[in-house]
Parts: C-alpha cells; sequence; structure tokens
C-alpha cells in the first residue's frame, strides 16, 4: 500500500514568503502529525490533527499553521519565511495511535534565502 | 515535559558484529511509549520498534530487539548481525500518553551509525 506521500520533496523560497506544504497519510490513518528537523534543533513536535482537528501543538509561533481535510489530507503553511525556518518537514500518519507506529514520509525540505 | 538522551554521536562497527545503541530517558507520565527510528540519508523516517511502558516483555522485530530496563529509565537498541544496510541515523524518541500525545514525539539527538565492511 501507499506511504505517506510528502510533497514537494524541495523547496526554495525567499524570507518574507509564504509557503504551504502537503502530507497525504497512509489510506485510512486519520492522525497526521508534522515534524521540524534542523541541524541545531534536531527533530520537534509542530502539530498533530486528528479528524480534522487540530489535537495537539508544539511550542512553535503563530506563522506554523496547519489544516486537515476531510479526506485527512493535510497541509502545513508557514507565514513571513525566516532564514531559520529552512528545515525538513516531516509528516508522520498513525492509525491506532502510538501503539501502531507512527509512519514518516520523506519529507520537505525547505531552504529560505 | 519528556527528555531522551542518546549519549552517542557517532558508531563504528564491523559488519557482522552486534550493535548496542544507548538511549535514556525522563518522563514524569506513568504510561508512555518508547520508539526508535532509522533515518538514512534519503530523510525519511523508519519506524523499527516500540515498546509500551507496561509491556511485560521486551520487544522484538527481526534482527531487532529493545532492551528495556524501566527503573533504570533505559531502552537501549540492540541490532543483531549487522548489515552494511543499517548504516544511518537512529533516533530514540518518547510519547507520553496520559497527556494524550500533547508533546507529540519527543526525540533524541540521535546516534550516526556506520557500518565498516
Amino acid at each position: 500500500k501507499a506511504g505517506v506521500t510528502q510533497t514537494p520533496r524541495y523547496l526554495i523560497k525567499t524570507r518574507g514568503q509564504q509557503v504551504t506544504l502537503s502530507c497525504s497519510p497512509i489510506s485510512g490513518h486519520r492522525s497526521v502529525s508534522w515534524y521540524q528537523q534542523t541541524p541545531g534543533q534536531g527533530l520537534q513536535f509542530l502539530f498533530e490533527y486528528f479528524s480534522e482537528t487540530q489535537r495537539n501543538k508544539g511550542n512553535f509561533p503563530g506563522r506554523f499553521s496547519g489544516r486537515q481535510f476531510s479526506n485527512s489530507r493535510s497541509e502545513m503553511n508557514v507565514s513571513t519565511l525566516e532564514l531559520g525556518d529552512s528545515a525538513l518537514y516531516l509528516c508522520a500518519s498513525s492509525l491506532a495511535g502510538a501503539r501502531g507506529g507512527y509512519t514518516f514520509g520523506s519529507g520537505t525540505r525547505l531552504t529560505v534565502v | 515535559a519528556q527528555k531522551i538522551t542518546q549519549t552517542q554521536p557517532g558508531m563504528f562497527v564491523q559488519e557482522k558484529e552486534a550493535v548496542t545503541l544507548d538511549c535514556t530517558y525522563d518522563t514524569s507520565d506513568p504510561s508512555y511509549g518508547l520508539f526508535w527510528y532509522k533515518q538514512p540519508s534519503s530523510g525519511e523516517m523508519i519506524f523499527l520498534i516500540y515498546q509500551g511502558s507496561y509491556d511485560q516483555q521486551n520487544a522484538t522485530e527481526g534482527r531487532y530487539s529493545l532492551n528495556f530496563q524501566k527503573a533504570r529509565k533505559s531502552a537501549n537498541l540492540v541490532i543483531s548481525a549487522s548489515q552494511l544496510g543499517d548504516s544511518a541515523m537512529y533516533f530514540c524518541a518518547i510519547w507520553g500518553y496520559s497527556g494524550g500525545g500533547a508533546d507529540g514525539l519527543t526525540f533524541g539527538k540521535g546516534t550516526h551509525l556506520i557500518i565498516q565492511p
């Protein structure tokens, strides 16, 4: 079966712009989480969506937002991009919560110049 | 708050040898789950193994086993008979059930494992 699909794989944006990243979970998975990975801070939790509702949110500024659609696909938006937003953004989906394991996508590598 | 500590930034291991990757954790949550993920250079995080805090037996998945010592707050990953394809970053992570996953998965800094022929 298809895994977690993230698009685009690579993205280059300019400071001040905004960006939208997309994540399609494994079919049947209703939970989608987003993580930011940087060399300095490592992997950090952004937020989690379940059945179109944000269930949990990490410690990130309001410039980072997301949503989930009725088909469980999720988008993440970052407004007013800063150089420090350059990172690998990973999406993970889950069927049965933590015990079932979170399946990650290959990520979107965002570079802000 | 939860914390994962991985004290081995990098490891070199000979092919076919067993490998132990260290992970200690800190949490106030009485119910939690521990995960190990592998991240090759392509970037994808690959789920390896899961251990619940109330699981009686240590988890095993093929060549991977988790040495869970609850009193010591330790959850080391053991890879038996290492292969060249095992070269990657390995991350230990924790998820707290009582908080409903409010903090998501909390990851350690990772261990860069290199298998040498």
